[in-house]
């Protein structure tokens, strides 16, 4: 069974400093990756996924993520952090081969100070 | 058109009650999934459809969580004899197609206290 670890509960960063979010996948192949955004009240937002191909892939709201396979790792980036993005991120991985269903880390909260 | 929406958007019950919670998928979405996000942790699958089919309840906790989608468009998950365990925020999340490929795009959930 596919699992995630999100090992940072809380991030605090500057704002218009460097972000990046990590994320560890155990799966037996190569597995679909996703990051998702949770505003307060909002639903989840996808950030970007990983199918194949290009292992830097580019999201939405300035965000990229990289797939590397030797690490099981799925690290979201952003290179200058605003005030909005203050949210909660999950990684999540989906299974290629088995059912549809999204397995998600348990969330990193990112605060934002001005 | 809308998004997913969920209805309702906030529910108390006291132990020992069912409820039912609604979710209208975005129109024309095939598949159609169940997540339970406890406080602080991250969604959990609950059960997933595709069109009226229930093609997978493995993550539904107990024989008191029910699931069901008719006509292949609205879903109702019923939670029977609720248990203070059950508090949790309820996500609906609906998908074009019916692979992990697809996107799933989420409702804002219905967020369940059991006193």
């Amino acid at each position: 069974a596919q699992s995630v670890t999100q090992p940072d509960i809380h991030i605090t960063v500057s704002e218009g400093a460097s972000l990046e979010l990590r994320c560890n996948y155990s799966y037996g192949a190569t597995p679909y990756l996703f990051w998702y955004v949770q505003s307060p009240g909002q639903g989840l937002q996808l950030l970007l996924k990983y199918f194949s191909g290009d292992t830097l892939v580019q999201g939405i709201k300035g965000f990229e993520a990289e797939f590397k396979r030797s690490q099981s790792s799925f690290n979201l980036r952003k290179p200058s952090v605003h005030w909005s993005d203050a949210a909660e991120y999950f990684c999540a991985v989906g299974a290629r081969n088995a059912g549809n269903m999204l397995t998600f880390g348990g969330g990193t909260r990112l605060m934002v100070k001005p | 058109g809308a998004g997913v929406s969920q209805s309702p958007r906030y529910k108390v019950a006291k132990r020992g009650q069912d409820v039912a919670l609604r979710c209208d998928p975005i129109s024309g979405h095939v598949s159609l999934f169940w997540y339970q996000q406890a406080l602080g942790q991250g969604p959990e699958f609950l059960t997933y459809f595709q069109n009226e089919a229930q093609l997978d309840k493995s993550g539904l906790p107990s024989d008191r969580f029910f699931a069901e989608r008719p006509e292949g468009s609205v879903s109702t998950l019923k939670i029977q004899r609720t248990q203070q365990e059950d508090s949790a925020v309820y996500l609906c999340a609906s998908s074009k197609g019916g692979s992990t490929y697809n996107e799933q795009f989420f409702g804002p959930g219905t967020r369940l206290t059991v006193l």
